[in-house]
């Protein structure tokens, strides 16, 4: 079965600062990975998926992911935070039936 | 694409009155997903289909929650009777399902706020 740990509920950086959110899976399949990210008062919009081939991941406004199977982890990372990064973050692994199993979300804060 | 639509977004009800929540997920994918988030819970999935057959239920709360999906275009999910406690943000989702570039990916609709009082 599959499931996805995200390490802090709360993560809070100031900005210019590196932002890390931690992600760890556990899959019985060789994983299909996401990072989605969720605004105020939006539905969930996907940053970088995982799926095969490089362990490293580029995805939108900068951010990026790394596959690390040794370490069972996706830990999502962007080298300097801006004010519009505030938003909540969700890691998920694809159950590869169609089914995403979502992480319990960490909110970013950046601090001016 | 238009993406996921969903309708409406604010809905305002009171308690015993059946509620219906409806979607319109993108042309071409197979695979519909319900969610609800709340801030106790979190996020979580109450239903999905695939080719309009709900495959997987269990995260239905109880029998007063319902979904159906009657042609690819439309789902619904219905609340009857309602109760303060379906407060929450509902989601729909739509994915591909297994076209290998979008290798499950689900896409998602703006949701709608339900306030039940």
């Amino acid at each position: 079965a599959q499931s996805v740990t995200q390490l802090g509920s709360h993560v809070s950086v100031s900005e210019g600062a590196l932002v890390l959110l931690r992600c760890n899976y556990s899959s019985s399949v060789p994983p299909y990975l996401f990072w989605y990210v969720q605004y105020p008062n939006q539905g969930l919009q996907l940053l970088l998926k995982y799926t095969t081939g490089a362990t490293l991941v580029k995805g939108i406004n900068g951010f990026e992911a790394e596959f690390k199977k040794s370490e069972t982890s996706f830990h999502l990372t962007k080298p300097s935070a801006h004010m519009s990064d505030a938003a909540e973050y969700f890691c998920a692994v694809s159950d590869r039936g169609g089914k995403l199993i979502f992480g319990q979300g960490t909110e970013l804060s950046v601090k001016p | 694409d238009a993406g996921v639509i969903q309708s409406p977004r604010h809905e305002v009800t009171e308690m015993g009155q059946e509620v219906t929540l409806r979607c319109k997920p993108i042309s071409g994918h197979d695979y519909l997903f319900w969610y609800r988030q709340t801030m106790m819970r979190g996020l979580e999935l109450l239903i999905y289909f695939n080719n309009n057959v709900p495959i997987d239920d269990s995260g239905m709360p109880e029998d007063r929650f319902s979904a159906k999906m009657p042609n690819a275009s439309f789902s619904t999910l219905k609340i009857q009777p309602s109760e303060p406690r379906d407060s929450a943000v509902y989601f729909c989702a739509s994915s591909p399902g297994t076209l290998l570039d979008d290798a499950y990916e689900q896409y998602f609709g703006p949701g709608t706020r339900l306030t039940v009082t």
